[in-house]
């Protein structure tokens, strides 16, 4: 079945250091992958997104490649701020029939110090 | 994209009791999904539901424990039902975006369930 495997935490950085979460997948067919961010206290948000190989999303200075020869879609980040802490999930939702539920890795909590 | 209004935002239940959670959506959807994640954990998909059908539970998820009701296009409710304090979770709804966000998906702000 479908999987996606994401580098645990907790990940410490100083304010301006740059960010890579590493996400790898696996999952039949051609998934559509999500980054979703969950701040302290909140609901889960979109952050970005990438539905073919090669699409990069980007958002709020995140970005995330789709890289089909490696299963991955690391995100990334040049300059994280105090406000970037949160929790970072890798999702996938395998395309194809009716089969639109997503499959989450298992969270990466970021801290960002000033 | 859709806007979700879930509650309870939290509550505190007694072990053996029910809890009724609702998921409003402002827009017609055809899919719902309902997710559970346990304290540290990532996000399980417990059913997907849709209206006018019974809803489809995934391995290890119930319907005599999870009851899902899906009555229309724009509601639909979970029961957590006899429960224990293993069933202290957060539990999420989750419809598929439209708009700008489309090919993700919009979740609900959650219900923080305590079971003592």
């Amino acid at each position: 079945g479908d999987s996606v495997t994401q580098m645990e935490g907790p990940v410490t950085l100083s304010e301006e250091a740059f960010l890579t979460i590493n996400c790898t997948y696996t999952a039949t067919g051609y998934p559509s992958l999500f980054w979703y961010v969950q701040y302290p206290g909140e609901g889960l948000q979109l952050l970005l997104k990438a539905t073919k190989a090669d699409d990069k999303g980007s958002n709020k200075g995140f970005e995330a490649t789709y890289r089909k020869e490696t299963t991955s879609f690391h995100l990334e980040k040049g300059s994280v701020q105090v406000s970037d802490s949160a929790v970072y999930f890798c999702a996938l939702s395998s395309s194809g029939g009716s089969n639109y539920k997503l499959t989450f890795g298992k969270g990466t909590l970021l801290t960002v110090n000033p | 994209s859709a806007v979700i209004s879930q509650k309870p935002s939290r509550d505190i239940c007694q072990r053996g009791t029910s809890l009724t959670i609702q998921c409003q959506v402002d827009s017609q959807v055809t899919m719902m999904f309902w997710y559970r994640q346990q304290p540290g954990q990532s996000l399980t998909l417990i059913a997907t539901a849709n209206q006018g059908s019974e809803a489809t539970y995934e391995s290890g998820f119930v319907i005599d424990k999870f009851p899902i009701s899906r009555p229309n296009l724009t509601f639909s409710t979970l029961t957590v039902s006899n429960m224990s304090p293993e069933d202290s979770s957060i539990y999420l709804c989750s419809v598929p975006a439209a708009g700008p966000k489309a090919g993700g998906y919009t979740f609900g702000s959650g219900t923080r369930l305590t079971v003592v």
